[in-house]
């Protein structure tokens, strides 16, 4: 596609359910970033996918979250067990390399209930 | 990685100039200077980038000083579409994706 896309767009969940969050990143990009967004809030990085390299973990806020990129393209961000403080917006930015700026996606609002 | 300390708000009005300036007194060697905007309900959106001196695209004029401890933003005559929130980062390039993002400046432009 043009853009980064994100899915849902919207998301309404109950304490204790887990959720899973789609981010689809620009084709041929080989980096892809996930950070999360409170209200009023700058970004706070969470996770970042390079190619076949591992992955760098360590803005995970807790081992609730994890992450996954499967085949170098689409990545998915699982969040178990949600929690109230786990309400934000979740924005998934992709790159063409490491040291290119990232393309943002719309974000998915999260709202745990 | 370096901290920034910008605004947290400011008005303007359409037509006018508008200058949101940054600092960043740790900035290092291999630091540059980035902008950001974003929308409500956007992600945000890559403005200008620079390292030393005068940086200007399409959209706007990044001012950077000898001693690189602040950078501005200038946005000419600005329109009511301009209203968002302005963020400036500081990092090396390699890193970019672990920089530090503050509340950033919620500029809001009037008729």
């Amino acid at each position: 596609g043009a853009g980064v896309s994100q899915s849902p767009s919207n998301k309404v969940t109950e304490k204790g359910k887990d959720v899973e969050l789609r981010c689809d990143p620009i084709s041929g990009h080989t980096a892809l970033y996930w950070y999360r967004q409170s209200l009023g809030q700058g970004l706070e990085f969470l996770i970042y996918f390079q190619g076949n390299s591992a992955p760098d973990k360590s803005g995970l806020p807790s081992d609730r979250f994890s992450a996954e990129r499967t085949g170098g393209s689409v990545s998915t961000l699982t969040i178990q067990r949600t929690q109230q403080e786990d309400s934000a917006v979740y924005l998934c930015a992709s790159s063409l390399e490491t040291n290119k700026r990232p393309w943002f996606g719309p974000g998915t609002r999260l709202l745990v209930l | 990685l370096a901290k920034t300390t910008q605004p947290i708000s400011m008005d303007s009005y359409e037509g006018q100039e508008v200058n949101i300036t940054c600092s960043h007194n740790n900035i290092a060697t291999n630091d540059y200077i980035t902008w950001y905007q974003q929308f409500p309900s956007q992600g945000p959106r890559f403005i200008i980038q620079g390292y030393k001196t005068k940086v200007t695209n399409e959209v706007a004029s990044l001012f950077i000083p000898a001693d690189r401890k602040s950078s501005t933003l200038s946005l000419p005559r600005v329109s009511l579409s301009d209203t968002a929130v302005y963020y400036c980062l500081v990092g090396d390039k390699g890193s970019n994706y672990q920089l530090i993002w503050g509340a950033g400046t919620k500029l809001i432009i009037k008729p």
